[in-house]
């Protein structure tokens, strides 16, 4: 069954470096999110991607974030300077359709990301 | 603009039990309703998803959840609890309205089950 792939699965960090979160959406699915999760807090939205650029983003997606599909496979999100607060476990979504007649999204098995 | 409120942040319930996790909605135009399942150290599976179809809308592992508009509710239930369904369960909206597939999750509820 096609699956929503992230790597790595765990990474730790210095406060102040940049990171890389990695991920592979399913093969025909043309939406793409990234999503976190602060320990103990609700799943909250950062941005979605279609169509090789940004369809919408959270207040949370600053101008320390970006997101990029390099090579029509990978998904990615680069946090540029990590702050302790930016620890969470951050998802990768996808889905074949967005906007009118959106089907389910598929969700990734998450990166956790320790700011220290 | 819109939330989902899960009434309950801990749910406990004795193995073959009713399971009853609840989800209400604010949206200003009708919305697609999610429920997502995530078990420890894994990622959100969906359970089941109301898109404006029948309003009893079955989902995998027994669940199913009934869209209400009128109590903007969207319940999910399960007639007889496993030791299995011990996980945390997350009511999403999305809006039908916009450009994207953006999700708006509840705080979560975490279904511990009890032998």
């Amino acid at each position: 069954e096609p699956e929503v792939t992230q790597t790595p699965s765990h990474q730790v960090t210095q406060m102040g470096q940049e990171v890389i979160l990695r991920c592979v959406p399913i093969s025909n699915h043309l939406y793409f999110y990234w999503y976190r999760q602060i320990l103990g807090q609700k799943v909250e939205f950062l941005v979605s991607f279609y169509n090789n650029e940004i369809s919408e983003k959270s207040e949370i997606f600053d101008d320390q974030f970006s997101v990029e599909r390099p090579d029509g496979s990978n998904f990615t999100l680069k946090i540029r300077s990590t702050k302790l607060e930016d620890s969470a476990m951050y998802f990768c979504a996808s889905s074949v359709k967005g906007g009118q007649g959106r089907t389910e999204a598929f969700f990734g098995q998450g990166t956790r990301l320790t700011v220290v | 603009a819109q939330s989902v409120t899960q009434l309950g942040s801990h749910v406990s319930v004795s193995e073959g039990a009713l399971v009853l996790l609840r989800c209400n909605y604010s949206s200003s135009v009708p919305p697609y309703l999610f429920w997502y399942v995530q078990y420890p150290n894994q990622g959100l599976q969906l359970l089941l998803k109301y898109t404006s179809a029948a309003t009893l809308v079955k989902g995998i592992n027994g669940f199913e959840a009934e869209f209400k508009k009128s109590e903007t509710s969207f319940h999910l239930t399960k007639p007889s609890a496993h030791m299995s369904d011990a996980a945390e369960y997350f009511c999403a909206v999305s809006d039908r309205g916009g450009n994207t597939g953006k999700l708006i999750f509840g705080q979560g509820t975490t279904l511990q089950v009890k032998p």
